[in-house]
């Protein structure tokens, strides 16, 4: 199986913030990773797929990049809607697997 | 609109099975897929497998292929899961959402609708 291994597990960040979560797969899986924000109490919701695409409806201040195995994931300017759980998915093969969730807390 | 409707709350015994649901609509049923994953309280999403409606074909996590089954009616585009031998450690969220994996690793279509979820609690 792909382990899907994410970093920093947690980070504090202020509104205004750039920040970046990384997201290293143990297998080569190209570009087939997702990344999806969870707030508390609410479903996750899709931000990035194919690694770099954003989900329509998403603002611009979220990108993904990467290929191969190595992964991130960059919010610029934080807003106070951005405090949430961030999850990384390969689809790349089966079985697919979620990373283990990084939590951006205000500072 | 793109809904997936699932079925509401199940308190269930250690060693019961549960039957979840998922109806689908604002789209043709057959020409996705449907993927279950659950969150546990505290703890991030686990997938747990995926199902093509066109064809019944599965796929499953590895931990949960001997005592879960997902099966999907076409005639009322609703998909379901059933796990069996439930313990607390089953005590979760369970959400479907949908999925495109027929179009190809490049669609866009993996993961981009959710149902509201499902609470399944065990406990004696």
């Amino acid at each position: 199986d792909i382990q899907m291994t994410q970093s920093p597990s947690a980070t504090s960040a202020s509104v205004g913030d750039t920040i970046t979560i990384t997201c290293r797969a143990s297998h080569i899986i190209a570009n087939y990773l997702a990344w999806f924000q969870q707030r508390p109490g609410s479903l996750p919701k899709r931000l990035i797929y194919g690694a770099s695409s954003l989900q329509t409806g998403v603002p611009s201040r979220f990108s993904g990049s990467g290929s191969g195995t190595d992964f991130t994931l960059t919010i610029t300017s934080l807003q106070p809607e951005d405090f949430a759980t961030y999850y990384c998915l390969q689809y790349n093969s089966f079985p697919w697997t979620f990373g283990q969730g990084t939590r951006v807390e205000i500072k | 609109q793109v809904q997936l409707l699932q079925s509401g709350a199940e308190v269930k015994k250690p060693g019961a099975s549960v039957k979840l649901s998922c109806k689908a609509s604002g789209y043709t049923f057959t020409s996705y897929e449907i993927s279950w994953v659950r969150q546990a309280p505290g703890q991030g999403p686990e997938w747990i497998g995926w199902i093509s409606v066109y064809n019944g074909n599965t796929k499953f996590a590895h931990k949960f292929q001997d005592r879960v089954s997902l099966t999907s009616d076409t005639s009322t585009d609703t998909s379901y899961l059933e796990m069996r031998s439930l313990t607390s450690d089953d005590t979760a969220i369970y959400y479907c959402a949908r999925v495109g994996h027929n179009y190809g690793l490049d669609s866009p279509y993996y993961f981009d609708f959710w149902g509201a979820g499902t609470l399944v609690t065990v406990s004696s």
